[in-house]
């Protein structure tokens, strides 16, 4: 299985400015048909998970631009430019490049 | 946009089993996947396995192969996620998701307490 690792486990941030959460990968996420499936979730609390950024960078339909995601092969970064209170939640990124699909462990984004 | 809408919570006993319905809306059924995602209390996501409705074809993750069945009801446009021999570390809250992830379920809490 495809070991998802993300860094760091808590990500305190002050209203207004920036997060980074970083994912790696056991092995190349590139799959044999070019693309590479890494998504980003965002769990909000009481909440289920929503699709953030799918492909390493395609922000999903009604995602605010200030989520961006970059990366390849096996380093992945989610980026939020300036924080605000409604991001407050835990952050994973997942692979569906290989079954079985696999989940970072989460990074939980809270508020100074 | 599809819409899924999942059974409600359930409370079983060690060692039955239980099963948890997925109905779809809002979209073609037949035309996307779905899958099984289980979250233990205060713990991450875990991939159980996937369904293609229009194949009838099912994966699962070697950790629930033979316990866990996955089938889908194209008339109804329903998906169903069945697990047996169900243990305590089985509580969980389990969600169905299509496609890519795109949309989810609202969640079913199973309690398996003695």
């Amino acid at each position: 299985d495809i070991v998802m690792t993300q860094t760091p486990l808590s990500s305190p941030v002050t209203l207004g400015q920036p997060a980074s959460i970083s994912c790696r990968s056991s092995q190349s996420l590139v799959h044999s048909d070019g693309n590479t499936y890494l998504s980003w979730l965002q769990q909000r609390p009481g909440q289920p998970p929503r699709l953030l950024i799918y492909k390493i960078s395609n922000r999903f339909s009604g995602v605010p631009d200030r989520f961006s995601g970059s990366g390849a092969g096996t380093d992945f970064t989610l980026k939020i430019s300036r924080v605000e209170a409604e991001d407050v939640g835990v952050y994973y990124c997942m692979q569906a490049t290989q079954f079985p699909l696999t989940f970072g462990g989460g990074t939980k984004v809270e508020i100074k | 946009q599809v819409q899924l809408v999942q059974s409600g919570a359930e409370v079983k006993k060690p060692g039955s089993s239980v099963k948890v319905s997925c109905k779809a809306s809002g979209g073609t059924f037949s035309s996307y996947t779905i899958s099984w995602v289980r979250q233990a209390p205060g713990q991450g996501l875990e991939w159980m396995g996937r369904i293609i409705p229009i194949l009838g074809i099912a994966n699962y993750a070697q950790k629930f192969q033979g316990r866990v069945t996955i089938t889908a009801d194209k008339s109804t446009s329903t998906a169903y996620m069945e697990l047996s021999s169900l243990r305590s570390e089985d509580t969980a809250v389990y969600y169905c998701a299509s496609g890519g992830m795109d949309v989810w379920g609202q969640g079913t809490t199973v309690t398996v307490s003695s």
